[in-house]
């Protein structure tokens, strides 16, 4: 079965403890993306890979860190987590970037203290 | 990327088609539109795309005027699982292209009874 698949699916951390969302697809895509979604903001990209090695930012990357050293694996890097960026992380792939099918993981509910 | 305007809710009925629209006047030659579903705390799920005229698959329609300045997502008989945010992008590429995907604020359907 496709998917996207990210763990935790909840996490709740304090100030400053270092963190790491992982986020795995099966479907061979080369794009992979994060997005956070905040209530009255919608969906805003973060980071995304259009293949191995290759990343850039996206319209909210303050904050993250991002690697791509597989395809299947995009991880999402929070050095120094604050509380806001408690959000609902969504990692995201598609066979290659634009607005072709794009398959979304389950989310990850991330709160701060 | 072209900037979207769809409704921000609409209610309805089960049993009924309901037709959903979003304008894009500034959509460019090479966009592309796709709609989205999202259901609370999960991720968005692609539902259908298309360049021009009329898109049909197992879920729903999208209907696409010659100018291509909006288009009209149709959802034959919805039942009280249609309940979801609908979110109509407009994008570069049908594949490829570096771009994320803009999410508006969508449009909050309710099904009811």
């Amino acid at each position: 079965e496709a998917q996207v698949t990210q763990n935790p699916r909840y996490l709740i951390t304090v100030t400053g403890k270092k963190l790491t969302v992982t986020c795995s697809q099966n479907m061979n895509h080369e794009y992979m993306s994060w997005y956070r979604q905040d209530p009255g903001l919608g969906l805003r990209q973060i980071y995304y890979s259009m293949n191995v090695e290759v990343t850039d930012k996206g319209d909210v990357p303050e904050g993250y860190k991002v690697s791509r050293k597989e395809k299947r694996n995009f991880p999402l890097i929070l050095e120094s987590p604050s509380p806001n960026q408690t959000s609902l992380y969504f990692c995201a792939s598609s066979l290659s970037g634009g607005g072709g099918s794009t398959y979304f993981g389950p989310g990850t509910r991330l709160t701060v203290t | 990327l072209a900037k979207t305007t769809q409704p921000i809710s609409m209610d309805s009925y089960e049993g009924q088609e309901v037709n959903i629209t979003c304008s894009h006047n500034n959509i460019a030659t090479n966009d592309y539109i796709t709609w989205y579903q999202q259901f609370p705390s999960q991720g968005p799920r692609f539902i259908i795309q298309g360049y021009k005229t009329k898109v049909t698959n197992e879920v729903a329609s999208l209907f696409i005027p010659a100018d291509r300045k909006s288009s009209t997502l149709s959802l034959p008989r919805v039942s009280l699982s249609d309940t979801a945010v609908y979110y109509c992008l407009v994008s570069m590429y049908s594949g490829g292209g570096a771009d994320g995907l803009t999410f508006g604020k969508g449009t909050h359907l309710i099904i009811q009874p």
